[in-house]
């Protein structure tokens, strides 16, 4: 079946460390997205990339960075700089058809610890 | 810029009943609207995606009907079943420019079918 994965389902982070949660789809579609949720501030949308090698910066993009170098994969880094990465991420895949919705991953939950 | 909310907030409600959700946009330059449900801990799961060429979009007890020069769309679920609660929401892609394809959700509408 076709979907997006997403990994770790769980991750701690120490203070200071960069971290990278993974993505893949393989669903063939063009666009990426990557959303951070907090309790009481839904979903806000971190980077996004309608194509191979190129992405744009979201709502909220500072302390955070991706990459694109496949069509499958867009992986996102939290970097040291990210002051309150304690979040729910999620990864979401469109084919930027408007007759085709938006599908999301399953989400990775980071912690600091 | 698009502003997307929904009413209410929380809902609580006995088995059985038939329930309306409810989503408001400010942009009405939409290409459709989509509609999400979100259990604890997990991803989005989507159940209906209705075009702005669509008047509704029927899934099963679940109904979305869309007015788009009013900006606003519901979601009727019928016979609500105590599985049925999660947190819906609703999402409206940016219809052109530079910030094509991102989605505006709205904050979510928390949905407790209790026996």
């Amino acid at each position: 079946d076709g979907g997006i994965t997403q990994s770790p389902k769980y991750l701690f982070r120490k203070e200071g460390q960069n971290v990278t949660l993974s993505c893949e789809q393989n669903l063939n579609h063009d666009a990426m997205y990557w959303y951070r949720q907090d309790p009481g501030q839904g979903l806000r949308l971190i980077y996004y990339s309608q194509i191979v090698n190129d992405f744009q910066k979201g709502d909220i993009a500072e302390g955070y960075s991706v990459s694109r170098e496949k069509k499958e994969s867009f992986p996102l880094t939290v970097t040291s700089a990210q002051k309150n990465p304690t979040a729910f991420y999620l990864c979401a895949s469109n084919p930027l058809d408007s007759n085709y919705g938006y599908t999301f991953g399953s989400g990775t939950r980071l912690t600091v610890v | 810029k698009q502003e997307v909310t929904q009413i209410p907030a929380a809902l609580s409600v006995p088995e059985g009943e038939n329930l309306v959700l409810n989503c408001s946009f400010t942009d009405s330059a939409i290409y459709n609207l989509q509609w999400f449900r979100q259990d604890p801990g997990k991803g989005l799961t989507s159940l209906l995606l209705i075009q702005s060429s669509q008047r509704e979009q029927t899934s099963g007890r679940l109904n979305a009907s869309l007015d788009k020069s009013s900006g606003r769309s519901t979601l009727y679920i019928a016979a609500s079943q105590p599985g049925d609660s999660a947190t819906y929401l609703c999402a409206v892609p940016n219809a052109g420019g530079t910030s094509y394809g991102k989605l505006t959700f709205g904050q979510g509408t928390i949905l407790t079918v209790h026996p």
